[in-house]
């Protein structure tokens, strides 16, 4: 079992910019969750996917956006990029409903200049 | 005011060591607490959870909730180089979908 796989590992973009990032769940799992981890911070919930549909969303700007393939991977879309964007991006899955179950992955590194 | 507080530390302590790690909560309808590991550079890692109020142990480790303070701990017995890492508190409550984290502790065990 892979585990949570996640890609690209880092990235560099620049301001305005758009960017898309990928995540492969573990093996069993159905439900996605994107974090936002800036540096020294604990990481910050996005949104979660569940049955291809975004059914929780955390207080980030519609800039964000995301989608789940039928698969059950999913990606992570942000427009119009901002310094402050930089920050490492974190999927996490689950199975079921069990917070216990939640598994993060390695994570994208952002880097916005 | 942040939902749930932990103090960022850095926090050292000599090899052998009884590490106590906190955090406190405001919102009473948490009911899932859960401690994470993150080394540098990598994806946090479940290394506990408690439902509602109670203690948990799993070798080393022991989680302690405490509801009518808003208080959840991590105790780490005979602590050793490698448990040198950034440790997560988190919160969920079902039906939310939400996990809230606290900004981690670093810790770092001196050989």
């Amino acid at each position: 079992d892979a585990g949570v796989t996640q890609s690209p590992t880092h990235l560099i973009k620049t301001r305005g910019q758009q960017v898309t990032l990928r995540c492969s769940p573990k093996s069993g799992h159905d439900t996605v969750s994107w974090y936002q981890q800036a540096l020294g911070q604990g990481p910050q919930f996005i949104f979660q996917y569940y049955e291809e549909e975004e059914r929780q969303r955390g207080n980030f700007p519609d800039r964000f956006s995301g989608h789940q393939f039928p698969n059950y991977s999913s990606e992570l879309n942000v427009n119009a990029l901002l310094l402050g964007d930089s920050a490492l991006y974190l999927c996490a899955t689950q199975a079921l409903a069990g917070p216990e179950t939640q598994y993060f992955g390695p994570g994208t590194r952002l880097l916005v200049l | 005011q942040k939902e749930v507080e932990q103090d960022p530390g850095p926090l050292s302590v000599p090899e052998g060591a009884i590490v106590s790690l906190n955090c406190t909560y405001s919102n009473s309808a948490f009911q899932y607490f859960m401690w994470y590991r993150q080394y540098s550079r990598k994806g946090p890692e479940l290394l506990m959870y408690t439902y509602s109020s109670g203690n948990k142990e799993d070798g080393r480790f022991t989680a302690q909730v405490d509801k009518s303070s808003k208080y959840i701990s991590l105790f780490i017995r005979d602590s050793q180089p490698s448990d040198s890492a950034t440790y997560l508190c988190a919160s969920y409550t079902s039906g939310t979908y939400k996990y809230i984290f606290g900004t981690g502790t670093r810790l770092k065990v001196l050989a």
